[in-house]
């Protein structure tokens, strides 16, 4: 069973606007990863936070991490056109054992 | 910047028939990924390889499928008889340590169609 879950499943917002995207989890990790995809494309890695890490930047992404609710939040700001894709919230439990949940469809408009 | 390759892109076979895919993982990366994603799905992980060896097969169905990574570059996946439920993508992935923490690198995928 996957163990990431996000939420909300599918997210329709206008451009410049925000876009937040939350994966719970059940079990505790060593990290937790975010990552891309467009439609019929592979996966593209955006950001990792280590479970000793709250918060990380990178660009106009910010990722929060609450070890203690087992839940994570990726921001996206000042949102594009072109960030319209599927996000993927990916729990490592150690070394390399990731488990990827089912994903959030953001869709921003022109 | 290097990729991770993987052909073909598309694949349309008939049920019963045999099918094979194959990945060609970034110079350098020990670890490589075998992933199915079903539609509107994230991706499961099918095989795990650390170089030649299988590290976790766990959730592959073995009757049917089967990975190899003989010298420990490149890989095959293959699904003989090929099943109209093996309709997905079969993503490729690979990896190696960056302080102490592993990210996949993904390639663009082979989308499976069974008729």
């Amino acid at each position: 069973s996957q163990q990431g879950e996000e939420d909300p499943q599918a997210l329709s917002i206008q451009e410049g606007e925000n876009a937040t995207m939350n994966c719970s989890y059940k079990t505790s990790i060593n990290n937790l990863q975010w990552y891309r995809q467009n439609s019929g494309r592979g996966l593209v890695h955006l950001i990792l936070i280590r479970s000793n890490e709250r918060e990380k930047h990178s660009g106009r992404l910010r990722v929060t991490l609450d070890t203690s609710k087992k839940s994570s939040s990726l921001l996206i700001t000042a949102s594009r056109a072109a960030d319209t894709a599927s996000y993927f919230c990916a729990t490592v439990f150690y070394g390399q054992n990731f488990v990827f949940g089912p994903g959030t469809r953001l869709s921003v408009l022109p | 910047e290097a990729e991770v390759a993987q052909s073909p892109r598309y694949k349309i076979t008939e049920k019963s028939q045999a099918v094979a895919f194959w990945c060609d993982p970034i110079s350098g990366h020990a670890t490589l990924y075998w992933y199915r994603q079903i539609l509107g799905q994230g991706p499961e992980l099918l095989v795990q390889f650390q170089d030649e060896s299988v590290v976790d097969d766990s959730q592959l169905p073995k009757d049917r499928f089967s990975a190899e990574r003989l010298k420990g570059v490149d890989s095959t996946l293959k699904i003989q008889p090929a099943e109209l439920g093996d309709s997905a993508m079969y993503l490729c992935a690979s990896s190696t340590p960056r302080d102490g923490y592993y990210e996949q690198y993904f390639g663009p995928g082979t989308r499976l169609t069974v008729t």
